[in-house]
């Protein structure tokens, strides 16, 4: 079956920084949706996207569609104590989503 | 208002015991879901329902049961509980999947710890 995988699985930054994680699908998807859970919290919808090689911005977030549309990621400029959190990403198989293992992201202050 | 709400959020029973999670949503959606959260934080579907029928079961325990009074309220009975069962469980919803994976709505969890 479908697998995604995201790396990395955790990673610590001080503030200020820029993080990216990476999300890898073993078959071409049709769209990859990422989420953000905070500590203790629930998954967040952030964003969705389709096209090949697409590329949306939200503030300091940038996500990527590889253009074989078999790969993700998700970039934030200059972290802040507020983008700590677990990110996934998501795609669709057979009628369910298929989630990454996610990446725990930390911001030293 | 609670887009997705579940109840309860912490819930600590001994092995053996039967329980219930609720989950209601008021987003007027035609899917729910159930996933299990274990505690390495990853994330796997148990069950989906669109409008009321069942339309998704993963490779759950029969112990696991979940019913759909109506298409917003989907609720997971499990009997027999065992400490592998203590996970957090989400209910989530979208719009009506007919070939394509709308963004899902989750509910604050439900933090099961099995003794």
């Amino acid at each position: 079956g479908q697998q995604v995988m995201q790396i990395p699985q955790y990673q610590h930054v001080q503030e200020g920084e820029d993080f990216t994680t990476y999300c890898n699908s073993s078959t071409t998807l049709s769209n990859i949706q990422w989420y953000k859970q905070r500590p203790g919290g629930h998954p967040v919808f952030l964003i969705q996207l389709v096209k090949s090689g697409e590329v949306k911005k939200q503030k300091r977030l940038t996500f990527q569609f590889g253009e074989a549309k078999k790969n993700s990621s998700l970039h934030i400029t200059a972290t802040q104590t507020t983008d700590v959190g677990t990110y996934f990403c998501a795609g669709p198989q057979g009628g369910k989503l298929i989630f990454g293992q996610g990446t725990e992201l930390s911001v030293k202050p | 208002d609670t887009a997705v709400s579940q109840t309860p959020k912490y819930l600590v029973t001994q092995m053996g015991n039967d329980k219930s999670i609720k989950c209601e949503q008021n987003l007027g959606h035609d899917t729910m879901y159930w996933y299990k959260q274990d505690s390495k934080k990853f994330l796997k579907i148990m069950f989906s329902y669109n409008n009321k029928e069942l339309i998704i079961n993963e490779t759950v325990p029969n112990r696991f049961s979940p019913k759909s009074p109506d298409k917003a309220h989907l609720n997971l009975h499990i009997n027999s509980l065992e400490l592998g069962d203590s996970a957090v469980y989400f209910c989530a919803s979208s719009q009506a999947a007919s070939g394509r994976i709308y963004e899902q709505y989750f509910g604050p969890g439900t933090r099961l710890t099995v003794t």
